[in-house]
């Protein structure tokens, strides 16, 4: 496997349910952050983790719990969703956060959700 | 703050003509200025990026982009569209000073017709 993957492809889920999506880089990065694509909406950030800590959350609501056990692992645990929430959910990578040049973000194929 | 308008949610190009998407920013820093492509169903794929230097900038697939301070612009264009490069395009913005945040704009779905 090279750049960053992601599992599953597709999750589909009743809102009471709890499910974990997967992102795995391997780049040596030492940043990982999740997106969220939703129809007609920019892109929006939702965590950054540098080196396992989390140094962004961007007013997610709490039903939305990351986890970033190593450098190359990030999950995304999910439970009680609405189906507002349905979208797809985007991982990336960078060698670090300080913003310079080599900090350019490698993203994963997502993960379609679709919330019920 | 930064913030990204791309001008055009669709463009339609014929085969063979040239693809010109547009891109306006905002930043109180100088920028480092990023376009991404998505093919259907998939992720984002980097196509160019302006960090420092040379202002026009050539990227894979025969992408290039021009960063122009004075017009706050990073313009992506190709002289001759493929049928290939039918999909999404996100123009992005970050700066030192916010870290790294990604500031993407709408998006400009291409389409080509032969």
């Amino acid at each position: 496997e090279t750049g960053v993957t992601q599992t599953p492809r597709h999750l589909v889920m009743g809102m009471t349910n709890k499910k974990s999506l997967k992102c795995e880089q391997h780049l040596g990065h030492n940043a990982m952050y999740w997106y969220k694509q939703s129809a007609k909406k920019p892109l929006e950030l939702m965590f950054v983790y540098s080196l396992e800590e989390r140094v962004e959350n961007n007013s997610v609501p709490s039903r939305f719990s990351p986890e970033c056990p190593n450098s190359s692992h990030l999950f995304l645990h999910l439970h009680t969703l609405q189906p507002e929430d349905s979208a797809l959910y985007l991982c990336a990578s960078s060698q670090g956060t300080s913003g310079t040049d080599l900090d350019t973000q490698y993203f994963g194929p997502g993960t379609r959700l679709t919330v019920l | 703050a930064q913030s990204v308008t791309q001008l055009g949610s669709h463009v339609s190009v014929s085969e063979g003509a040239l693809v010109l998407l547009r891109c306006n920013y905002s930043s109180s820093v100088p920028p480092y200025l990023f376009w991404y492509v998505q093919y259907p169903n998939q992720g984002l794929q980097l196509l160019l990026k302006y960090t420092t230097g040379a202002t026009l900038v050539k990227g894979i697939n025969g992408f290039e982009a021009e960063f122009k301070k004075s017009e706050t612009s990073f313009h992506l264009t190709k002289p001759s569209a493929h049928m290939s490069d039918a999909a999404e395009y996100f123009c992005a913005v970050s700066a030192r000073a916010a870290g790294n945040k990604l500031t993407f704009g709408g998006g400009t779905r291409v389409l080509v017709k032969p």
